[in-house]
């Protein structure tokens, strides 16, 4: 069974800060990794995925992350805040390309503070 | 592209009262889920289905049952609703291994 723990529930920036929200997973065959991002009121979007492809993956809006499977972790990463990444992100696991189905870990809500 | 719609947007049921949530996906995709959110649980799986006319449980499907008759279309049915399934339910869609899940815009639903 595959499961996901992201750290801290809330992470507060300043906007042209770094942001990073922290992703540890765990899965007992190669895993299929995800960053999603939930705007209030909406659904989730696809911010990037890794799919045992390169380890360091770019998605969207400027944001990317890094597999690295000594420390089990898929660390999100942007090198300066906006405004407009204030939002909900949520990390999530598949084992693989056999299993279809998605754990999500709890999510961390990003302020950004002017 | 639609991708997922989710239909109503917004219920609210009085306790006992029954409905039935829909999601239709113009991707083509085999595999459906639906799924119900609530605060500082992230997503729960709550039925899943990978072709038509085939469903499964997920991590919490007591309370609901859903039926796949088309492809297109996922139904997510709450018989007899209760207040602890006040919730947000999002319906996805996936493709071929290794594809994301699509995500459609979520039934915010009130149980009273």
């Amino acid at each position: 069974a595959q499961s996901v723990t992201q750290l801290g529930s809330h992470v507060s920036v300043s906007e042209g800060a770094l942001v990073l929200l922290r992703c540890n997973y765990s899965s007992s065959v190669p895993p299929y990794l995800f960053w999603y991002v939930q705007y209030p009121n909406q659904g989730l979007q696809l911010l990037l995925k890794y799919t045992s492809a390169a380890t360091l993956v770019k998605g969207i809006n400027g944001f990317e992350a890094e597999f690295k499977k000594s420390e089990t972790s898929f660390h999100l990463t942007k090198p300066s805040a906006h405004m407009s990444d204030a939002a909900e992100y949520f990390c999530a696991v598949s084992g693989g390309s056999n299993d279809y189905k998605l754990s999500f870990g709890a999510g961390t809500t990003v302020t950004v503070r002017a | 592209n639609a991708g997922v719609t989710q239909t109503p947007k917004f219920r609210v049921l009085k306790t006992g009262q029954s409905m039935t949530l829909l999601c239709a996906q113009d991707m083509n995709h085999e595999y459906m889920y639906w799924y119900r959110q609530d605060p500082g649980m992230g997503l729960r799986l709550i039925h899943y289905s990978v072709g038509e006319g085939t469903t499964a449980k997920g991590e919490v499907p007591d309370g609901y049952n859903v039926s796949r008759l088309k492809k297109q279309n996922f139904l997510l049915g709450l018989e007899s609703a209760a207040p602890s399934q006040t919730s947000v339910y999002f319906c996805a869609s996936r493709g071929t291994p290794g594809q994301p899940q699509h995500f459609g815009d979520g039934t915010r639903l009130s149980i009273l």
